[in-house]
């Protein structure tokens, strides 16, 4: 099954950019969907389709994608950008949705 | 505006089988939509169950699929999951979820905690 890789945690001061990857192979043709899980909220996605971003998501949200590396970033990171981030692909050889092991953002 | 909202007993004896229901509104199942299911362990990352259009195109995570029963009603505008063979691993909060596409999920409901235990 597909493997999607994302470091445990990545952090950032206020204000500065955060930068949080996702790893897989044949990136190239596949889509990836990033979501942002606040402490016992649900997930919300932020990013789709590799750097679309939903209705209500801020600018400073940006998605791209460079070999097989996904990047979700946000710049002028702020206190409440504090969260589980998530990036998912559908698995097209098997049908189904696949989630990266999540990654968790602390802004010191 | 599509909003999601599970529903179930929230405690499930182990080997029994999971019951889950999302009623849906702002939206009618029957216009589209794929209409699908992730859970989360407690403290753990999310695991995607399976999702379904109206008419019945099913799509399942293969790990879970000999478990797994998913239906929509359209005439109540609610969508329902069956887990079956309950173990304390599928202790998770339950999100039913919705996208015009299988691909992702763009909505979701709040959650619901499924505990197995006897």
């Amino acid at each position: 099954s597909y493997v999607l890789t994302q470091p445990p945690s990545v952090s950032v001061a206020p204000g500065k950019t955060a930068s949080i990857t996702c790893g897989g192979t044949n990136f190239r043709s596949i889509s990836v969907h990033w979501y942002q899980q606040k402490p016992g909220q649900a997930p919300v996605l932020v990013i789709y389709y590799n750097s679309d971003r939903p209705s209500g998501i801020p600018e400073r949200f940006s998605g791209s994608k460079s070999g097989n590396t996904a990047t979700l970033t946000i710049s002028r990171v702020e206190a409440g950008d504090e969260a589980d981030y998530y990036c998912q692909v559908w698995d097209s050889s098997g049908d189904h949705v696949v989630f990266g092991g999540g990654t968790k953002l602390t802004v010191l | 505006q599509v909003q999601l909202q599970e529903s179930g007993p929230g405690l499930v004896k182990p080997s029994e089988t999971l019951s889950l229901t999302c009623t849906v509104s702002g939206y009618s199942i029957s216009s589209g939509y794929y209409w699908g299911w992730v859970r989360q362990p407690p403290g753990k990352g999310l695991e995607w169950i399976g999702s379904m259009y109206h008419s019945g195109d099913t799509y399942y995570n293969p790990s879970l699929k000999s478990r797994v029963t998913m239906s929509v009603d359209t005439s109540t505008n609610k969508f329902s999951l069956r887990l079956s063979s309950m173990t304390a691993a599928d202790t998770a909060v339950y999100y039913c979820t919705t996208a015009g596409t299988p691909s992702y999920c763009n909505y979701w409901g709040q959650g619901t905690l499924f505990t197995v235990s006897s």
